[in-house]
């Protein structure tokens, strides 16, 4: 099992542009967060989502962000028109059904907006 | 509010040395507390929860309500513990939307 896998590990972007950070959970594994990580702080909890349901998204803002995880393939958070604060790490983790108690990160991917 | 504090953004020790990473969290309910912990170029990955009881690695970490600390201990630290801790909270129960303190790093010196 490879593990959690997210790409790319490093995305530059202009003001204005979309961000597009991709999460491959583990496999066997239904369930995903998302967690933002600004410099010099902890992981802020984002959204969670069970396959084709976002469940929890009370860490999301309220504009430009927004995620899905579709029945194929992996979950995505995508960030419209990006401002300079966006700058930061992303962490997905998975964890399976039965166990939702139990995450696993990925390696993150870091954004810079310039 | 729900909030994990960590007070040390960083704690050097000499190996062997005890080492005791502190935590304080904010939470009226009753809490399920995790430590994490980033080893350098790997993931975050868990290292031990207060239901469980257990010692990994040498740490152990007691869950005190009275004092809202969940502090994590080692009595001889490795220079292989040197790594960024993390502490973390989940309010909900069942699914673990966690909240993180901003961790604190260690550094084990020979």
């Amino acid at each position: 099992n490879a593990g959690v896998m997210q790409n790319p590990r490093h995305l530059v972007r202009r003001r204005g542009q979309e961000a597009r950070l991709r999460c491959s959970p583990m496999k066997g594994h239904s369930h995903v967060y998302w967690y933002r990580q600004l410099p010099e702080e902890g992981l802020k909890f984002m959204v969670y989502l069970q396959k084709e349901n976002i469940i929890d998204e009370s860490g999301m803002p309220k504009e430009r962000f927004s995620a899905e995880f579709p029945k194929e393939g992996p979950s995505i958070l995508r960030i419209q028109q990006v401002v300079r604060g966006d700058s930061a790490a992303y962490f997905c983790a998975s964890s399976p059904p039965l166990l939702a108690d139990t995450q696993y990160f990925g390696p993150g991917t870091r954004l810079t907006v310039l | 509010a729900q909030r994990v504090t960590q007070p040390e953004k960083l704690l050097s020790v000499f190996k062997g040395a005890p080492v005791e990473l502190k935590c304080n969290y904010s939470y009226s309910g009753s809490p399920e507390l995790f430590w994490y912990v980033q080893y350098s170029r790997q993931r975050l990955q868990l290292l031990l929860r207060h239901i469980s009881r257990e010692s990994i690695k040498g740490f152990t970490a007691d869950l005190n309500k009275g004092e809202t600390s969940f502090h994590l201990k080692k009595p001889f630290a490795q220079e292989e513990d040197s790594a960024m801790y993390y502490c973390a909270l989940n309010p909900t129960g069942g699914y673990n939307k966690l909240i993180f303190g901003a961790g604190t790093r260690l550094a084990v010196h020979p």
